[in-house]
């Protein structure tokens, strides 16, 4: 069964500094990743996803993430964070078989102070 | 924004009645996929269609259910509506490729409070 784990409810960062949402997947057979932001009462919009290829992944909004096969992790990452990066981030993995059916993992508000 | 709409925006309903949601994907997308997002949790598939079929379908009762239309736009109904039905219900639309890898775009939402 594939399933995604984001281990932290919450990540708060200072304005200016680097952030890091944590994200580990558990599949059988190739991943397929994503990351989406949510903001409030406004629905899911894509950042970036992992198909195959470089690990680390470029997005938007100057977001990247880096797949990591041997830890089973795609971490999303952002070199300098913004106040307006302050959302609700959400990692998926596809399904093996059902290609549109996606697992998404529980969410981690990120807050980005002044 | 994605070009997918849904409507309503918000609705408010009573225990035991029924509800119909609308979507429309987005220019050139043939699928359509349905998620429940409850309070503080994560998107939850409910199920998926593509050219009129139902093609997938989540751990939802069989009074959750859909329909797609020849334009691709797409319906969710909910029969005999319980207080754990509250919850932000998203439409996804895509267009899968030979690869298969397409990406879902969400729509806004619709937020539905049974009382």
């Amino acid at each position: 069964a594939q399933s995604v784990a984001q281990p932290e409810d919450q990540v708060n960062v200072a304005e200016g500094n680097p952030l890091t949402v944590k994200c580990t997947y558990s599949v059988s057979g190739n991943p397929y990743l994503f990351w989406y932001v949510q903001y409030p009462n406004r629905g899911l919009q894509f950042l970036l996803k992992y198909i195959t290829g470089d690990n680390l992944v470029k997005g938007s909004y100057g977001f990247e993430a880096e797949f990591n096969k041997s830890q089973t992790s795609f971490h999303l990452k952002k070199p300098s964070a913004l106040v307006s990066d302050s959302a609700l981030y959400f990692c998926a993995v596809r399904d093996q078989y059902n290609f549109n059916k996606f697992y998404f993992g529980s969410g981690t508000k990120l807050n980005v102070k002044p | 924004e994605t070009g997918v709409t849904q409507s309503p925006t918000h609705l408010i309903k009573t225990r035991g009645q029924q509800v119909t949601l609308r979507c429309s994907s987005q220019s050139g997308h043939n699928t359509v996929s349905w998620y429940q997002q409850a309070l503080g949790q994560g998107p939850q598939f409910i199920f998926q269609y593509y050219r009129e079929e139902e093609n997938g379908r989540g751990n939802f009762p069989p009074r959750f259910s859909g329909l797609q239309f020849p334009n691709y736009s797409s319906e969710l109904n909910v029969n005999a509506l319980e207080l754990d039905d509250s919850a932000l219900y998203l439409c996804a639309s895509s267009s899968p490729s030979v690869a298969n890898t397409d990406t879902q775009y969400f729509g806004p939402g619709t937020r539905l409070t049974v009382l």
